[in-house]
This record gives C-alpha cells, sequence and structure tokens, in this order.
C-alpha cells in the first residue's frame, strides 16, 4: 500500500516551535480522515489528534490540547501538526495514519514511518 | 481519560496459542483495535472491530471481545509474529478521541 510520508522532524529547545507535515498520495484519490500519533523513546503509542476528511472537524489528546494545531491544505494534499510550548515530554517518533471510518468510529488503517522531534537545550 | 490495561509481556514457545489481553471498562461500549509494531517499524493493524481482520493479516490472528476484556489470540504462534502489540479504542464519552493500551512485549 502507499504510506503517508511524514516531514519536518527535529532538534527544537524547550518552549519552542515545529510545524510536521505529512503527504499522502492517496488523499488526492478519496479524502480521508487522518490521525497523528506519537511514541517517546521506548514507550508505547499515544494518541495525538484526528482531522476529519473535511477539515472540518479536529480532535485532541488532552495532554496536547491548546498548543498542538492540525490542519490540512488539499491543494496539496498535506496534512500539518503545529506544535508550539514544547517540553521534553513532546519528544518522540510522530507517526502520521491514514484513517478507516466504520461504524462510526475512526481508526488508524495505513501509518507512515513517522518523522523524530526531539526537544532539547 | 484512561488508559486500557495490558500485560507487560507475554512469552510462548513456537507454535502454541498467545493471548494478549486488553481491559477496560470502556471495552463494554466500544471497540477495540489491535496493532503490531516490530522493532524499528511503523504499526500494522491486525485486528479491527474486536474480531476483523484486514486482508493481508495471517488467519492466526483472532480477536475477541467479552464486554470489558478485549483479546488476542494468535493460534501457532511463528517467530516472526515477535513484536510489541497495543490495543486501541476511544473515550468512553467521544468516538473521535482515541487511547493506547500500554502495550504488550510477545516473545515467541
Amino acid at each position: 500500500q502507499v504510506q503517508p510520508v511524514e516531514s519536518g522532524g527535529g532538534v527544537i529547545p524547550p518552549g519552542g516551535s515545529l510545524r510536521l507535515s505529512c503527504v499522502d498520495a492517496v488523499i488526492g484519490v478519496r479524502t480521508y480522515a487522518v490521525h497523528w500519533v506519537r511514541q517517546a523513546p521506548g514507550k508505547g503509542l499515544e494518541w495525538v489528534s484526528l482531522i476529519s476528511d473535511d477539515g472540518k472537524k479536529k480532535f485532541y489528546a488532552d495532554s496536547v490540547k491548546g498548543r498542538f494545531t492540525i490542519s490540512r491544505d488539499r491543494s496539496s494534499d498535506t496534512i500539518h501538526l503545529e506544535m508550539h510550548s514544547l517540553t521534553r515530554e513532546d519528544s518522540a517518533v510522530y507517526f502520521c495514519a491514514r484513517s478507516a471510518y466504520s461504524n462510526a468510529y475512526y481508526y488508524m488503517d495505513v501509518w507512515g514511518k513517522g518523522t523524530t522531534v526531539t526537544v532539547s537545550s | 481519560s484512561y488508559e486500557p490495561t495490558q500485560p507487560p509481556s507475554v512469552s510462548v514457545p513456537p507454535g502454541q496459542t498467545a493471548r494478549i489481553t486488553c481491559s477496560g471498562d470502556v471495552l463494554a461500549k466500544k471497540f477495540a483495535y489491535w496493532y503490531q509494531q516490530k522493532s524499528g517499524q511503523a504499526p500494522l493493524l491486525v485486528i479491527y472491530e474486536d474480531s476483523k481482520r484486514p486482508s493481508g493479516i495471517p488467519e492466526r490472528f483472532a480477536g475477541s471481545n467479552s464486554g470489558t476484556v478485549a483479546t488476542l489470540t494468535i493460534s501457532g504462534a511463528q517467530v516472526e509474529d515477535e513484536a510489541d502489540y497495543f490495543c486501541f479504542s476511544t473515550d468512553i464519552d467521544d468516538n473521535h478521541t482515541g487511547v493506547f493500551g500500554g502495550g504488550t512485549k510477545l516473545t515467541v
């Protein structure tokens, strides 16, 4: 399957901002909802955010609410995750995942390989 | 929000049945999904809506949900099934907010 491709990760000092991007070639064919999920080093998966297929509905985990903003640019089939006020606890691999939708549930179907964010001084 | 509970590790000899549980009251009302993550790789969906298997996933993978406990069963586990397994569900009040279990390391 064609995977989404994430970019934009890097090393950022505490308190800084970063924008991640996710390009999904399949999105141009049919518009999907998209999730961001992160994984801190040596830790489990943490769901971060979801944007609906039309970009009008956005949902966030409590841990990032008010600091992260998800958006989509239909002209470039790109999903963005704007991250502000970053702390060391935000250090993780950030995965973009195409969403499936069934029986009123959104769930991650096809995942990208991830981009690494390191918050460090 | 809550986090479903998974055992940290499960170990089985090759060819035996591995069972990984995911516990939480919300599972009585919500579907469970299971993801396999091999070292250094992105997660892979292996079970959705409690018991459905995506195309391409071997038949030895099966899921069930008894109400507050969802179970991933791998019948005749293979060495290549060794991985971390995460259950996923949604917030009890909101189908749009997701939550993962802590993950289970399966050793075969």
